[in-house]
C-alpha cells in the first residue's frame, strides 16, 4: 500500500518554542492532506485540510496563526505549532489520499514542557 | 456523514474470529462504510471497505446488511497483533482527485487475549 511518512516521530520542546511536523506521500502525489490531533484515549480530531497551492483549510475552533499549515508540493505538507505550549501536547497525525483509500502517517508525539 | 455506534470495547481469545459490530442506521444510497484500526501510538491504518456487498481482502471480512442500517467487520483467526482500537467510518465516495477528510468516532477497543 502507499506510504505516508512523518517527521520527527517524537518531540519535546519548551513552552514558547515553534515545532514544525513533515508529512510526506512517498510514493504517490497528493493535492490534498489532512491533519488530525489526537488527545490520550480519544479519538482523532481534524484539524485543517492542506491543499496543495493554496491555503489551508481550518476546522472550527483551531487557530489557523497558531498550527501553520504549508503544502508547497504534491508530496509535502507541513505543520507548524508556533508558540507552543503544554496544552498543545498531542498526538499529531496527518492523512493523504489516493484512489478512495487514506493513508495515514505514523504520527508525531509534541511534548510541550 | 452518516453517524455511527460501535461497542467501546470487545475481547476475543487469540485464533479465534472477531466480529465487530457497527450499526450505521442513517446511511444514504451513496455512502461507503469503511473500516479503519489504530495500534496503540500509530497512525490508523485502512482494513476494507465496501457499499453493498460483502468485501474480503487479506486482512479481514467486511458484512453488510441488506438494507445497509449495519456493518460487520470479520477477523477471521484474531493475533495478538490486532489488539486495537477498530473505527467504522460511513462517508461519501469520492472521486479522483476530490479527497475528504475521515470523521473518526470513539471506535471499538478489541482486545485479542492469549
Amino acid at each position: 500500500g502507499a506510504v505516508v511518512s512523518q517527521h520527527p516521530s517524537r518531540v519535546i520542546c519548551k513552552s514558547g518554542t515553534s515545532v514544525k511536523i513533515e508529512c510526506r506521500s512517498l510514493d504517490f502525489q497528493a493535492t490534498t492532506m489532512f491533519w488530525y490531533r489526537q488527545f490520550p484515549k480519544k479519538s482523532l480530531m481534524l484539524m485543517a485540510t492542506s491543499n496543495e497551492g493554496s491555503k489551508a483549510t481550518y476546522e472550527q475552533g483551531v487557530e489557523k496563526d497558531k498550527f501553520l499549515i504549508n503544502h508547497a508540493s504534491l508530496t509535502l505538507s507541513t505543520l507548524t505549532v508556533t508558540s507552543a505550549h503544554p496544552e498543545d501536547s498531542s498526538f499529531y497525525i496527518c492523512s493523504a489520499e489516493r484512489t478512495a483509500e487514506q493513508f495515514f502517517g505514523p504520527g508525531t508525539r509534541l511534548t510541550v514542557l | 456523514d452518516a453517524k455511527t455506534t460501535q461497542p467501546p470495547s470487545m475481547d476475543c481469545a487469540e485464533g479465534r474470529a472477531a466480529n465487530l459490530p457497527c450499526n450505521h442506521s442513517t446511511i444514504s444510497g451513496n455512502e461507503y462504510v469503511y473500516w479503519y484500526r489504530q495500534i496503540h501510538s500509530q497512525g490508523p491504518q485502512y482494513i476494507i471497505h465496501g457499499l453493498k456487498n460483502n468485501e474480503t481482502n487479506e486482512m479481514a471480512s467486511l458484512i453488510i446488511t441488506e438494507d445497509r442500517k449495519s456493518s460487520t467487520l470479520i477477523l477471521p483467526h484474531a493475533t495478538l497483533r490486532d489488539t486495537a482500537v477498530y473505527y467504522c467510518i460511513v462517508r461519501l465516495y469520492i472521486s479522483s482527485g476530490s479527497a475528504r477528510q475521515l470523521t473518526f468516532g470513539s471506535g471499538t477497543q478489541l482486545t485479542v487475549l492469549p
